[in-house]
């Protein structure tokens, strides 16, 4: 597995508490995505980087920021957690045009 | 933008026989196209993947095809095998990728 790592991987919050994911990665790669993963959905693409500092929105981008202040971590925030963004989070990381790598994952529950 | 439409939703085969997922893209501008496994609670995995100048490309019992005029493109599995039960994901990209809702294999023994 290419060197992504995802904490937590697992967390349990109450509706309307800030969330923040991390994902840390020791490739160097350029690009770096967040996506979701829900039943019947298959994975779809929240945030993404394409270097420090420059981020852009994804197909479901409503209540989620991301950062991304090192090569190496991409930071996806819920600013206030709602129990339609339970879901499992997988960061993903890749040079332009290139094949994406996928971290672990994050199961997220939100009461 | 881009949208993937991937059948069947759930597929059974027998051991040692052929499966076969396909899926549709709508923008013609995609040029890349990747295919992931996934075992329960892993994270997605690539398989194989081809690119619009090819039209088919193979990796040992796995084989991808592109019909780039028709906008489709189909996964190959033969000879299965139990271990090749697990939920499969095609995706399209022309820049981001855009993934298909995944097809449950299974293949029974």
């Amino acid at each position: 597995d290419a060197g992504i790592t995802q904490s937590p991987r697992h967390k349990v919050t109450e509706t309307g508490t800030p969330v923040t994911l991390r994902c840390h990665q020791t490739e160097n790669h350029r690009y770096m995505y967040w996506y979701r993963q829900d039943p019947g959905h298959g994975l779809r693409l929240i945030h993404y980087s394409y270097g420090v500092k420059d981020t852009d929105k994804g197909e479901v981008s409503d209540g989620y920021s991301v950062s991304r202040s090192k090569t190496e971590d991409f930071l996806l925030t819920l600013e206030s957690a709602t129990s339609s963004q339970t879901s499992v989070y997988f960061c993903a990381i890749s040079e332009p045009q290139e094949t994406q790598y996928f971290g672990p994952g994050t199961r997220l529950l939100v009461l | 933008g881009e949208n993937v439409e991937q059948h069947p939703s759930t597929l059974s085969v027998q051991e040692g026989d052929s499966a076969v997922i396909k899926c549709t893209y709508s923008d013609s501008a995609s040029n890349y196209f990747p295919w992931y496994k996934q075992e329960l609670g892993k994270r997605p995995q690539l398989i194989i993947d081809i690119r619009s100048n090819v039209g088919e490309k193979k990796d040992q019992r796995i084989a991808v095809t592109l019909n780039k005029t028709a906008k489709h493109f189909s996964l190959h599995i033969t000879e299965t095998q139990p271990e090749d039960s697990a939920v499969y994901f095609c995706a399209a990209s022309e820049g981001k990728l855009v993934f298909g809702a995944g097809t449950i294999l299974r293949v029974k023994s």
